[in-house]
C-alpha cells in the first residue's frame, strides 16, 4: 500500500530563515508526486507537479525536488504569508483511478 | 480561487441524519474526487467520477455514497450520520482521467453530526 511520510510535524522559523520540508514515499510505480499548501479551514492549493527522478520546479520562493525516495520543499528566505501546512501527495501508476495518497502535512509557522 | 465550488460550506445536523453535499468541478474538467479530512486521519480519498462514471473507491463506508450528474455535478450522501463522520469534506476536480493530473480544490464543505 502506497504510504507518504512528512517531517517535520510542525516548523516555525524566523522570517528570512530559510529551510527545507521532507516527504518520503513509498509506491510501487510513482505516477507523480504532488505539492499543496492548505490554510486554515481551506481546501488545499496545488502548488507543484513532480513526474521523475531529479526533478526541480520553482515558484517564488519555493523550490521542489525529487528523488526515488523522497521529495523535498526548499523555502528560502520565507515571509510570515507563507506559514501554512504543507501537504505531499502521490499517484501510483497503473490503471485508471487517479486518487492522490497524501502525508499528514507539515505546520510550517514563520514568524516576523 | 480554484474554479471548483462547493455547497454548503457549512452542515450542523444531527446522528441518524442524511445529508447532500454538493460539488461542481472546474470547467473542463471531467474527473471530480471525494476527500475527507479529519484531524486524526488527515486527507483521505473517498471515490473518483469520470465523465458520470465511478472511476475508483476509497475507504468510502456503505452509508457514503456519490453520484456525478451530466452536467458534471457531483453529489456527496452521507446517511445514518455518526458523530465520527464529523469532518472536512473536500471536492477536487481534474481535466482527465489519464495520467499524472494535477487537482483542484474545492473550498470543503465542514459537516459537524451533534
Amino acid at each position: 500500500e502506497d504510504q507518504v511520510t512528512q517531517s517535520p510535524e510542525a516548523l516555525r522559523l524566523q522570517e528570512g530563515e530559510s529551510s527545507s520540508l521532507n516527504c518520503s514515499y513509498t509506491v510501487s510505480g510513482l505516477r507523480g508526486l504532488f505539492w499543496y499548501r492548505q490554510d486554515p479551514g481551506k481546501g488545499p492549493e496545488f502548488l507543484f507537479t513532480l513526474y521523475s527522478a531529479g526533478e526541480e520546479k520553482e515558484k517564488e520562493r519555493l523550490k521542489a525536488t525529487l528523488t526515488k525516495k523522497e521529495s523535498f520543499l526548499h523555502i528560502t528566505a520565507p515571509k510570515p504569508e507563507d506559514s501554512a501546512t504543507y501537504l505531499c501527495a502521490v499517484q501510483e501508476q497503473g490503471g485508471g483511478a487517479q486518487k492522490l495518497v497524501f502525508g499528514q502535512g507539515t505546520r510550517l509557522t514563520i514568524n516576523p | 480561487d480554484s474554479g471548483v465550488t462547493q455547497t454548503p460550506k457549512h452542515l450542523i445536523t444531527a446522528t441518524g441524519q442524511r445529508v447532500t453535499l454538493r460539488c461542481s468541478p472546474r470547467s473542463g474538467d471531467l474527473s471530480v474526487y471525494w476527500y475527507q479530512q479529519s484531524l486524526d486521519q488527515g486527507l483521505q480519498f473517498l471515490i473518483q467520477y469520470y465523465n458520470g462514471e465511478e472511476r475508483a473507491k476509497g475507504n468510502i463506508l456503505e452509508r457514503f455514497s456519490a453520484q456525478q450528474f451530466p452536467d458534471l455535478h457531483s453529489e456527496l450522501n452521507l446517511s445514518s450520520l455518526e458523530l465520527g463522520d464529523s469532518a472536512l469534506y473536500f471536492c477536487a476536480s481534474s481535466l482527465s482521467s489519464g495520467g499524472a493530473r494535477e487537482q483542484y480544490f474545492g473550498p470543503g464543505t465542514r459537516l459537524t453530526v451533534t
